[in-house]
């Protein structure tokens, strides 16, 4: 079935340096990707997304990246602050109205 | 504006109980999910509503759960009985689709289910 894959599942930087996380789907009909950050105990907030007609799509620090050819994305953070840890989510998707299918979460520590 | 609302935020119970979980979405949003949020996972879809129609109900553990959204607005999800390994978190979502939207959900803040 559909899939999406997230690594690394932890993820410790020092402040100031940039985090990578990446993301592989399986299904070659998705063409929407959003990225969510979740603050403990919070709600899941999208803070960037790509369609598939896209190859990079940039906000201030944030950068997402999309290969459709290798099903493979990735969320670049550049110049981290403690403030960008919490749980990040890759998502995959078809627009239209279908089911989004979620990565497993990464972990960022940023530390001061 | 006001985001999704969710009810209640916490609630514990005991096995064998039932327990509902009340969704009001973000106003002309005709999607909604419900998704379950195991500790350290990504969220997991239980359902999701085009209106008040399921349209996706395939995670759905049918024998202990449903769902509707009566008036294609404000919906329920229940559990019963519940069992110990319904703790999660649930979440509900809403977005305003259409052929030429992107999925873009927002999430409610949750209820936190715990069953003893």
């Amino acid at each position: 079935g559909e899939n999406v894959e997230q690594h690394p599942s932890t993820l410790s930087v020092q402040e100031g340096d940039s985090a990578v996380i990446k993301c592989t789907y399986s299904d070659s009909a998705s063409n929407y990707f959003p990225w969510y950050k979740q603050e403990l105990g919070k709600r899941p907030q999208l803070i960037i997304d790509i369609r598939s007609n896209v190859g990079e799509k940039k906000d201030q620090r944030i950068a997402v990246t999309l290969n459709k050819t290798a099903k493979h994305f990735s969320l670049h953070i550049t110049e981290t602050q403690p403030e960008d840890s919490a749980v990040y989510f890759c998502a995959a998707s078809k627009t239209g109205g279908f089911k989004t299918i979620f990565g497993a979460g990464t972990r960022l520590f940023v530390k001061a | 504006e006001a985001g999704v609302v969710q009810s209640p935020r916490y609630k514990i119970i005991e096995k064998k109980q039932p327990v509902a979980f009340w969704c009001n979405p973000i106003s002309g949003h005709n999607t909604l999910y419900w998704y379950r949020q195991n500790l350290g996972q990504g969220p997991e879809l239980l359902i999701r509503y085009e209106n008040e129609e399921a349209v996706d109900d395939s995670q759905l553990p049918k024998d202990r759960f449903s769902a509707e959204r009566l008036k294609g607005v404000d919906s329920t999800l229940k559990i019963q009985p519940a069992e110990l390994g319904d703790s999660a978190v649930y979440l509900c979502a809403s977005s305003s689709q259409g052929p030429h939207r992107n999925n873009e959900q927002f999430f409610g803040p949750g209820t936190r289910l715990t069953v003893l």
